[in-house]
């Protein structure tokens, strides 16, 4: 069973580029989610879907944008890369809100 | 607002010591509450869960049990490996509402043999 997977593994990018970031799941879950981890900050929800054509804000949206494009896949676009948006950024997926799903994370440094 | 408090890593403990984490929590509603661990290079993964008051959750040889009263939901071992070495994360929801989860920061531990 491949869950829940996510492209690129890595990335480096220069201040101003833009890129996307990749997540499918293949469960048939309806609830959908990104999450940035940074060193002593935890976990923090970037933006989530609850159900296929459904986005909401979370903790930190902001230089984010989402797209629920159907019930398998859900991608994040940063529109102008910052540095304070180098991270390890995992999607998650679950049907409602309980017992995530995760992928193996994506690694971004903005230089 | 929902919210959780975990103790402060990193936490080093020798093989087959008893391992506790601490996790406090606030919410409003009845929350679920979970553990998930991360091990080096992976995404978080489900360790243990518990529903409603009272709820001891189990897995692996870890248990919590959600103490109502003391809003608290700890992690224990009584005999870690060096295997267990990972970040564990403790986690909340409050079903009503579908509200996504809410972490805490997270606490790394380290088993020597």
């Amino acid at each position: 069973n491949a869950g829940v997977t996510q492209t690129p593994k890595f990335q480096v990018l220069k201040t101003g580029q833009s890129m996307t970031l990749q997540c499918a799941q293949d469960m048939n879950h309806n609830s959908m989610y990104w999450y940035r981890q940074d060193p002593g900050m935890g976990l923090r929800l970037i933006y989530y879907s609850a159900s296929e054509g459904t986005t909401d804000k979370g903790e930190v949206p902001n230089g984010y944008n989402v797209s629920r494009l159907n019930k398998r896949e859900f991608s994040l676009r940063l529109e102008s890369a910052a540095p304070s948006q180098t991270s390890v950024y995992f999607c998650a997926s679950s049907e409602e809100a309980v017992a995530l799903h995760f992928g193996n994370g994506t690694r971004l440094t903005v230089t | 607002g929902n919210s959780v408090t975990q103790m402060e890593g990193p936490v080093t403990l020798s093989e087959e010591a008893f391992l506790t984490i601490n996790c406090t929590y606030t919410a409003t509603g009845y929350p679920s509450l979970f553990w998930y661990v991360q091990y080096p290079g992976e995404g978080l993964q489900l360790l243990l869960k518990a529903t409603k008051a009272d709820d001891k959750g189990s897995n692996k040889g870890f248990e919590a049990t959600y103490r109502k009263e003391t809003t608290s939901f700890h992690l224990e071992k009584g005999s870690v490996q060096v295997s267990d070495s990972a970040v564990y994360f403790c986690a909340l929801t409050t079903i009503s509402g579908n509200t996504p989860l809410v972490f805490g920061k997270g606490t790394r531990l380290s088993v020597i043999a």
